[in-house]
Order: structure tokens, then C-alpha cells, then sequence
């Protein structure tokens, strides 16, 4: 099964750009995963699929600040302009065989 | 508008039962596959089950060791987790999501499940 690998935390400034990262374990490399925002005490929010080439499928409403890409083993989240209520979890998910895995997440502080 | 409201969490003694429903509004409930999903408290996301549109086809996260059951009832529009044998570490806030195919796309705001004596 996948593995996501996420680091426990970022931060950047207001107004600022970061970018978050998911490793897909190996043998798993070509896998597209999804991102989910959790802001405190609120549940989770989907953000965007990030295919392995690349290609986004943005949620509902998500603003163009948050954005996606890929190379190779690496997925990432890019959130641009920072702002205050960007401070969040972040969390990455895909699909293994008859199972969900999610990433441990990446907490994210907005300086 | 997509909404998706648990229910059903509250204080349970270890070794106890409780049954977690997720009513769904705003969109073709039997048209999606739905999940259920955990968070311990200060822990991170971890998926508990799946089911697709017509319940053909269940999965579950092995940590489970058989002691949840998911259900629906694509007449009703609802979602049931059904949880025994509960154990302290499975005090969690518990979501329900709706799934893509590719993964959620829509989240409940979750329910509180406390398990302690």
C-alpha cells in the first residue's frame, strides 16, 4: 500500500507564498492524491486532486492563491498571498488497494 | 448546497456500542460512494471505511479489527457507522465524507465520540 510522507509543519509570512509537500512511497509514484485544508476546531476541506502529471481538479469555491503541481515522487501544495486564515492542517490522501491513506499533515503557521 | 451532518457521538463506557448516522442534503445521495473518517484528538486524519453507491462494495482499515459496520440507505439519504466493542482509543471526532473516486470531495463537520468509564 502508499505511504505519504508530509513534514509536520511550515510557516511563512502574511502575504507570502509556501509550498507543501507529499511523498509517495516507492512503487507508488504514479499515484494522483487529493489535498484537504482543516482550519482549528472545523472539519477538513477538500482543495484539489493533483494528478502525477501535474493536472488539478480544483474544489468548489477554492480560491486561484491555492494551486498544485507534481515531479516525480513529490506532490505539492502552493497557497500564494497568505493570509491569516490560511493558518491550517494540511493534509494529503490517495487510494491504495481496497484501502484510503492519508498523510500525517503538515501544519502550517502564518507569520 | 452539499451537506453532510453527522450525529450520534457521545460519552460511551469501554466495551459499549454506538451507532453514528450522516444525513446528506444537496446532492444525489445513491449517484456517490461515502467514507467514514477519525481524528483523535491532536492526532491526524485517519480513514475508517467505504462503501459504494448500492453497498456492492465495502472496505474497511484493518485497524479495525471487525468492529465497525457501515451502512446506508440511499432512500433515506443516510449514512450509518455502526461501532462495539469501543475502546478507549477510539475517541475521536468522526466525519463523514463523500467520495469521488479520487477521494473526498465534501465533509461533514463531524461528531464527538468520547469512550471512557
Amino acid at each position: 500500500q502508499p505511504v505519504l510522507t508530509q513534514s509536520p509543519s511550515a510557516s511563512a509570512s502574511l502575504g507570502a507564498s509556501v509550498r507543501i509537500t507529499c511523498t509517495l512511497s516507492s512503487g507508488h509514484t504514479s499515484y494522483g492524491i487529493t489535498w484537504h485544508q482543516q482550519q482549528p476546531e472545523k472539519g477538513p476541506r477538500f482543495l484539489m486532486k493533483v494528478n502525477s502529471d501535474g493536472s488539478l481538479n480544483k474544489g468548489d469555491g477554492i480560491p486561484d492563491r491555492f494551486s498544485g503541481s507534481s515531479s516525480g515522487a513529490e506532490r505539492y501544495l502552493t497557497i500564494s498571498s497568505l493570509q491569516s486564515e490560511d493558518e491550517a492542517d494540511y493534509y494529503c490522501h490517495t487510494w491504495g488497494t481496497g484501502t484510503v491513506v492519508f498523510g500525517g499533515g503538515t501544519k502550517l503557521t502564518v507569520l | 448546497e452539499v451537506r453532510l451532518v453527522e450525529s450520534g457521538g457521545t460519552l460511551v463506557q469501554p466495551g459499549g456500542t454506538l451507532r453514528l448516522s450522516c444525513a446528506v442534503s444537496g446532492f444525489i445521495f445513491s449517484d456517490y460512494s461515502m467514507n467514514w473518517v477519525r481524528q483523535a484528538p491532536g492526532k491526524g486524519l485517519e480513514w475508517l471505511s467505504y462503501i459504494s453507491q448500492t453497498s456492492s462494495i465495502i472496505y474497511y482499515a484493518d485497524s479495525l479489527g471487525g468492529r465497525f459496520t457501515i451502512s446506508r440507505d440511499n432512500a433515506k439519504n443516510s449514512l450509518s457507522l455502526q461501532m462495539n466493542n469501543l475502546r478507549a482509543e477510539d475517541t475521536a471526532v468522526y466525519y463523514c465524507a463523500r467520495e469521488t473516486g479520487a477521494g473526498p470531495d465534501y465533509w461533514g463537520q463531524g461528531t464527538l465520540v468520547t469512550v471512557s468509564s
